[in-house]
Formats: C-alpha cells, structure tokens, sequence
C-alpha cells in the first residue's frame, strides 16, 4: 500500500460545528505532515508529527488541533472556525522528518459557511 | 532558511511543443530539489526529485530537470507536452536534513489543443 488516504473528501460546516479531518497510511512512514492550501497557493505546513510526537507548529490558531493516535493515523479536529478558514486541507507522510520525499493525499475540501 | 522562485505564473504551450517551467533557489546550505505536480482537484504527487549525483534528473513520463549550481536553479523540462499534462506544478526545496521544506507558488501549466 503506497498511498495516503484522507478522509473526507468535503467538509462544509458552520462556524459553531465541531468536525474531523482524517488521514492515514500504511507505509510505515514514522512522519505526517498537515497543509492548508488555498486556490491558485502553494500548500502551507501546519504541523509536523515525527513518532507521533508534535515536531513543528507552524503558529496555527488553536481552532485547529492535530492529533496522532498512532503510527498510521493523523487527525485533525476542528472548532470554531472561520470562513477564511475555508481550503484544500492536505496530509503527507515520509518515512521520517530527515527524509525529504513526501507522500500525499488527495486532500479535504473545507468550507467553512 | 531557503526560498523558492517560479517566474511564471502561468504557461500556455499548444500540445506537442516542448515547454521548460522555470525554478530558482536561494539557500546558505546545500539543498535538495523537488518537483510536485497537482492535477485538478488532487493532491500533489512527486515528478523528480534532485538529491545529490548526477545534475540530470528524469521522471518516467517524460519530464527532466537539471540542477544548475552555480545559476541557483532546477529548471523543468519536456520535450513534447500532452493535454494531460496540464496541471500545476510546483517546485520545492529542502535543506539535507529534511527541514526547511518550502514550496515555491508554483505554475499553472496549460496545454492547448
């Protein structure tokens, strides 16, 4: 299994909804990463997770909260968020933080209404 | 840190004709190279990737790249473009530990019938 997957593929939520990004792989990569990307933008890093311990945050307000349950899973939970907040949400994976080839996934469509 | 420059923003080439995407860096250290490629409504998928050896980088559906040192560049290439490859593209840089992971704002290439 080569890939990542990411779950949803579109999100639509108000502003006062709680809501969860998945992502998962099963390469046995020990890092995963969270961008946002905007239309027409390259992604943007979020947060780093190497050995499921939070490496990089990349100063992203707290209504965004990654969690790593384990090797294979990354979330993302959402709270009160904000139209802006709108986006391709995307995950990646490599098989460590030293390892530059990065593996993604086809992403989550955000929209905050 | 490392910075990333794609000059165009947008290239149209009719199909057949060769195209080249533009790429420059700056960096204090040595870095590695990338290029992702994101078709519509998907993530991003790697196309090559410059470590170290040979200046010379291809992927398997055509593209290449050259490392050139001394002119701060990764300059993309194909000698003869299809309409599938329409696309974004988007150049990366890295330092060698894997951090420092930067996207350039990448180029929406268009192939024309």
């Amino acid at each position: 299994d080569t890939e990542v997957t990411q779950t949803p593929k579109h999100l639509v939520m108000g502003m006062t909804n709680k809501k969860s990004l998945k992502c998962e792989q099963h390469m046995g990569h020990r890092a995963m990463y969270w961008y946002k990307q905007k239309a027409k933008k390259p992604p943007e890093l979020m947060f780093v997770y190497s050995y499921e311990k939070l490496s990089i945050n990349e100063s992203v307000p707290s209504r965004f909260s990654p969690e790593c349950p384990n090797s294979s899973l990354l979330n993302l939970h959402l709270h009160a968020l904000q139209p802006e907040d709108s986006a391709l949400y995307l995950c990646a994976s490599s098989p460590s933080d030293r390892d530059n080839e990065q593996f993604f996934g086809p992403g989550t469509r955000l929209t905050v209404l | 840190a490392q910075s990333v420059t794609q000059l165009d923003s947008q290239v149209p080439v009719f199909e057949e004709a060769p195209v080249e995407l533009r790429c420059n860096y700056s960096s204090s250290v040595s870095v590695y190279l990338f290029w992702y490629v994101q078709y519509p409504n998907q993530g991003l998928q790697l196309l090559l990737k410059y470590l170290s050896g040979s200046t010379l980088v291809e992927s398997i559906n055509g593209f290449e790249a050259e490392f050139n040192k001394s002119q701060t560049s990764f300059h993309l290439r194909k000698p003869s473009v299809h309409i599938s490859d329409t696309a974004e593209y988007f150049c990366a840089v890295s330092d060698p530990w894997g951090q420092n992971f930067v996207f350039g704002p990448g180029t929406r290439l268009s192939v024309l019938p």
